[in-house]
């Protein structure tokens, strides 16, 4: 099946250091990918959706210049907390889109997710 | 706006018993339904899926059936093993007439399955 990672799986900084985080999608070509925030038992809350070449859709909330995110190539979109603060510690999830799979009746394309990473602000 | 609600957890049970996991939903139209698994350390990965109304979606032993007129799509397993243990997600995807493009996904529910 479809497989996506994420790099690293946790991390430690202090507060005011910048953090990436990478999504690569293994072994399918993802014009899509989204990254979610999860806070403890609560649900995936989706930050932005990336479309390879270009620019970053926002959801309402997120600081597009406290999250950026870029989506250079098919395989790989990364999520850097720039100037990152004890609260924006959280679980960091991303998932992509495979470009060639069809949703059939629904609009909906299968999503596959990357296993998260945590991060911890100091 | 849309919105998926489903029952807290822990959901604690012994092997074998049977499982429901409780999920309803509010949209406009006819979404296509979701649920997820997420096993430890692991990222989410699609479990079944239904849709339109009164499809069943079925694996691995779960089913959960698309039930308009409730707007529910409870999670079913007849007989559960250890290796059930995760955390499950239900989740929505807009109809393509509602012009959303995001899943919108429930709190989920962890589930141990004990000897």
């Amino acid at each position: 099946g479809a497989v996506v990672s994420q790099h690293p799986s946790w991390v430690i900084c202090k507060s005011g250091t910048s953090v990436k985080i990478e999504c690569r999608s293994l072994d399918f070509q993802a014009t899509t990918m989204f990254w979610y925030r999860q806070f403890p038992k609560q649900s995936l809350m989706l930050m932005a959706t990336s479309n390879e070449g270009s620019k970053a859709t926002y959801e309402q909330g997120v600081e597009k210049d406290k999250f950026l995110i870029n989506h250079a190539s098919l395989t790989l979109s990364t999520l850097t907390v720039t100037s990152a603060h004890p609260e924006d510690s959280s679980f960091y999830i991303c998932s992509a889109r495979d470009r060639l799979s069809s949703g059939g009746t629904s609009s909906y394309n299968e999503q596959f997710f990357g296993p998260g990473t945590r991060l911890t602000v100091l | 706006g849309d919105s998926v609600t489903q029952m807290e957890g822990p959901v604690t049970l012994s092997e074998e018993a049977f499982l429901t996991i409780n999920c309803t939903y509010t949209a406009t139209g006819y979404p296509s339904l979701f649920w997820y698994v997420q096993y430890p350390g692991e990222g989410l990965q699609l479990l079944l899926k239904a849709t339109k109304a009164d499809d069943k979606g079925s694996n691995k032993g779960f089913e959960a059936t698309y039930r308009k007129e409730t707007t529910s799509f409870h999670l079913e397993k007849g007989s559960v093993q250890v290796s059930d243990s995760a955390v499950y997600f239900c989740a929505l995807w807009p109809p393509p007439a509602g012009g959303g493009n995001k899943l919108t996904f429930g709190t989920g529910t962890q589930l141990k399955v004990e000897l």
